[in-house]
């Protein structure tokens, strides 16, 4: 079963508007969540964090926003580069004795264009 | 400082045939994980090293797949009579806590 899911494949939008970057989840047992950026033939780099005990984080441009009860997350991009153009991947994961295994969506295609 | 780095970078092997794929991670991370990610899909968890502790292997997809990470360092995944359907970027990654994971560039490995 596809515990996180990024249901948008792909998103295109106009350099310096803002890029919303969508992920649900199903797993109420994950506290953790991250945004990975991956450019082709690269490993992905972090992004961002965010714990559940928290609704907001942000970091320059980028900011997560978590919606527990929603089981929803979002990445808000402000404003986007063209720079910004990368695969986009939300990852959960469990503390405890799930150690520190991300689960990951299919990932979202952003292209952001002059 | 130096990341997380990967080889080979690219494998051609043919079905039935082992490969090795190595891993060095960040100096000082304990903890080790293997992804892969095949065409058009996200990231699938492998197999994960914490420390001296026994392994995580609950991502392997069969007992073709093995892992192991000699001295706390460099990790080896290793797949035994390969198929076609392992064809994959196998990605490899290190972390010194349990979350921030830094990955590696990957193995394309395709089975012919």
């Amino acid at each position: 079963d596809q515990q996180v899911k990024q249901n948008s494949p792909s998103l295109s939008v106009q350099e310096g508007r803002i890029s919303i970057l969508n992920c649900d989840y199903t797993n109420s047992m994950f506290d953790y969540f991250l945004w990975y950026k991956k450019y082709p033939a690269e490993g992905p780099t972090f992004l961002i964090s965010i714990s559940s005990i928290k609704d907001k984080n942000e970091d320059g441009r980028f900011t997560v926003f978590l919606n527990k009860s929603a089981k929803h997350l979002s990445l808000h991009i402000v404003p986007s580069q063209p720079g910004d153009s990368a695969v986009y991947f939300c990852a959960a994961s469990r503390s405890g004795n799930q150690g520190g295994k991300l689960i990951f969506g299919q990932g979202t295609e952003l292209s952001v264009k002059p | 400082g130096a990341g997380v780095s990967q080889s080979p970078s690219n494998k051609v092997t043919e079905k039935g045939k082992d490969v090795e794929l190595r891993c060095d991670p960040i100096s000082g991370h304990t903890a080790l994980y293997w992804y892969r990610q095949s065409l058009g899909q996200g990231l699938e968890f492998l197999i994960y090293f914490q420390g001296n502790s026994a392994p995580d292997k609950s991502g392997l997809p069969s007992d073709r797949f093995s892992a192991e990470r000699t001295g706390g360092s460099v990790s080896t995944l290793t797949i035994q009579r390969t198929q076609q359907e392992d064809s994959a970027v196998y990605l490899c990654a290190s972390s010194l806590s349990t979350y921030e994971q830094y990955f590696g560039p990957g193995t394309r490995l395709t089975v012919t």
